[in-house]
């Protein structure tokens, strides 16, 4: 089984417009940690922001916010007023701890584009 | 720089010579990460170090690839008898900590193209 589910390959938005991008995980370690990056065009992976899996409140990043749903397995990006230097591939990643180690599994990514 | 810090930024190679790729983690940071990316793809995971050891090999995808990590610090990536399947973006990341809400920082990535 995919440990991070990435439905959507690409997605369109208008430029103001929110946009939500899905990301379902699969772990059965109580404790783990959910990331998103961005990548544009550049290649450089860009860290937007962090969901602990006992963290009680969504977090939220500026624009960024992370719909999480415990129970659903699944921690959405949202991206709030989107900009034209929005568009870019978004990873949905996964951190888990098994004793000494940490092993840190990215999705397939969505390819935002934004247009006006 | 205090970045992730790896060389070759590219690589052209022949079929069947080897390769390494190197990766300069953020001074300090005890997990290193590598990943391979092919062409509009996502994240392959390859390795993962903690300090000099690495706990988790799973994603090595033949025994043609081997890596190491000395002094926990600079991470070599060994291809031998590079095949064109192995040309992506070998991207290397490092973190301070092995869990909690660090994050991981990438470094600009090797591309790596066998002709």
């Amino acid at each position: 089984a995919q440990k991070i589910t990435q439905t959507q390959p690409g997605m369109f938005v208008q430029e103001k417009e929110a946009v939500t991008l899905d990301c379902t995980y699969d772990t059965s370690d109580p404790s783990y940690g959910l990331f998103w990056y961005k990548q544009p065009s550049s290649g450089e992976m860009i860290f937007l922001i962090y969901q602990g899996s006992y963290d009680q409140q969504n977090a939220t990043e500026g624009r960024y916010s992370l719909n999480f749903q415990k129970a659903r397995k699944s921690a959405n990006l949202v991206i709030s007023a989107s900009q034209l230097g929005d568009s870019a591939m978004y990873f949905c990643a996964m951190r888990e701890w098994t004793g000494t180690a940490s092993k840190l599994t990215f999705g397939t990514g969505t390819r935002l584009q934004v247009t006006l | 720089g205090a970045g992730v810090s790896q060389s070759p930024s590219n690589k052209v190679t022949e079929k069947g010579k080897d390769v390494e790729l190197r990766c300069d983690p953020i001074s300090g940071h005890t997990a290193l990460y590598w990943y391979r990316q092919s062409l509009g793809q996502g994240l392959e995971f390859l390795i993962y170090f903690q300090g000099n050891s690495a706990p988790d090999k799973s994603g090595l995808p033949s025994d043609r690839f081997s890596a190491e990590r000395t002094g926990g610090s600079v991470s070599t990536l060994t291809i031998q008898r590079t095949q064109q399947e192995d040309s992506a973006v070998y991207l290397c990341a490092s973190s301070p900590l092995s869990g909690g809400n660090t994050e991981a920082f990438f470094g600009q990535g090797t591309r790596l193209t066998v002709v």
